[in-house]
C-alpha cells in the first residue's frame, strides 16, 4: 500500500524561483494537510483541505498556495522562494478533519539559497 | 495562538521506563495525539486520548487530564529502537493539530 507519497525527496532551489511540492494519497482520505518542520519549532500547519475543492489557511500560510482539484492530490506551490522557506515539508491526510488520525508522508527537504 | 510544552531531551537506559510530559493551553480541545519520529523520517501515530485516563498499547501508554491541560507518554522496557523524537499534538476547537516542538529520547545501552 503506497499511502502518501511526496515528491521530490529533496531539492535545492535558488531564491526567487518557483517550486511545486507534490503530494498524492491513495487512501481516499477527505482531508489533507501541509506542514513545515523546523528545528526547535515543531510542525506548523501551512494550508489544509477538508475535502476536494476546498482549502484553508493554517498557521504559516504566507508565501505558499495550494489547490485541491481532486481527492488524491494536494500540491503546495512556492511562487517566489525565499531562504526562510528552507525546511522539511510534510504532507498528511486523514479520513476526515474532525475525528480521524492524521497520517504523514515521507517529507520533502527543501533548501532555498 | 496555541501553547504546547514538552521537554527538549531525555536520556534513559535500555530496559528502563521513561515518562514524557506534555502541557497545553489551546483554544478548545478535541483530543491529544502522540507521534514518534525517527531522525530523517515521517512522524508515525502512537496514541490518541480524548477522555481523561490512561490508554495502554503494548509498551507504550498515554495519560490525559483535561482539567490540568496535561498528558504524558510512558515508554516501558526501553529498547534501542525507541531512540526517536516524540511529538505531542492537540486538536483544537477548529479541529486543527498544534504540535509541540518534540522530545528527543536517547536510549543508552
Amino acid at each position: 500500500t503506497a499511502g502518501i507519497t511526496q515528491a521530490p525527496t529533496s531539492q535545492i532551489l535558488a531564491a526567487g524561483r518557483s517550486m511545486t511540492l507534490r503530494c498524492t494519497q491513495d487512501m481516499r482520505h477527505n482531508a489533507m494537510y501541509w506542514y513545515r518542520q523546523d528545528l526547535g519549532l515543531g510542525l506548523r500547519l501551512i494550508h489544509y483541505s477538508n475535502t476536494a475543492g476546498t482549502t484553508g489557511k493554517g498557521e504559516v500560510p504566507d508565501g505558499y498556495s495550494v489547490s485541491r482539484a481532486n481527492t488524491d492530490d494536494f500540491p503546495l506551490t512556492l511562487a517566489s522562494a525565499v531562504p526562510s522557506q528552507t525546511s522539511v515539508y510534510f504532507c498528511a491526510s486523514s479520513v476526515d478533519a474532525e475525528t480521524d488520525t492524521q497520517y504523514f508522508g515521507p517529507g520533502t527537504r527543501l533548501t532555498v539559497l | 495562538g496555541q501553547n504546547i510544552d514538552q521537554p527538549t531531551e531525555m536520556t534513559a537506559t535500555e530496559g528502563a521506563i521513561v515518562q514524557i510530559n506534555c502541557t497545553y493551553q489551546t483554544s478548545g480541545f478535541n483530543g491529544l495525539f502522540w507521534y514518534q519520529q525517527h531522525a530523517g523520517e515521517a512522524p508515525t501515530f502512537l496514541s490518541y486520548n480524548v477522555l481523561d485516563g490512561l490508554e495502554e498499547k503494548g509498551r507504550f501508554s498515554s495519560f490525559l487530564s483535561r482539567s490540568k491541560g496535561y498528558s504524558y507518554l510512558l515508554l516501558k522496557e526501553l529498547q534501542m529502537k525507541d531512540s526517536a523524537s516524540y511529538l505531542c499534538a492537540v486538536r483544537d476547537g477548529d479541529y486543527k493539530l498544534s504540535f509541540g516542538a518534540g522530545t528527543t529520547v536517547t536510549v543508552r545501552a
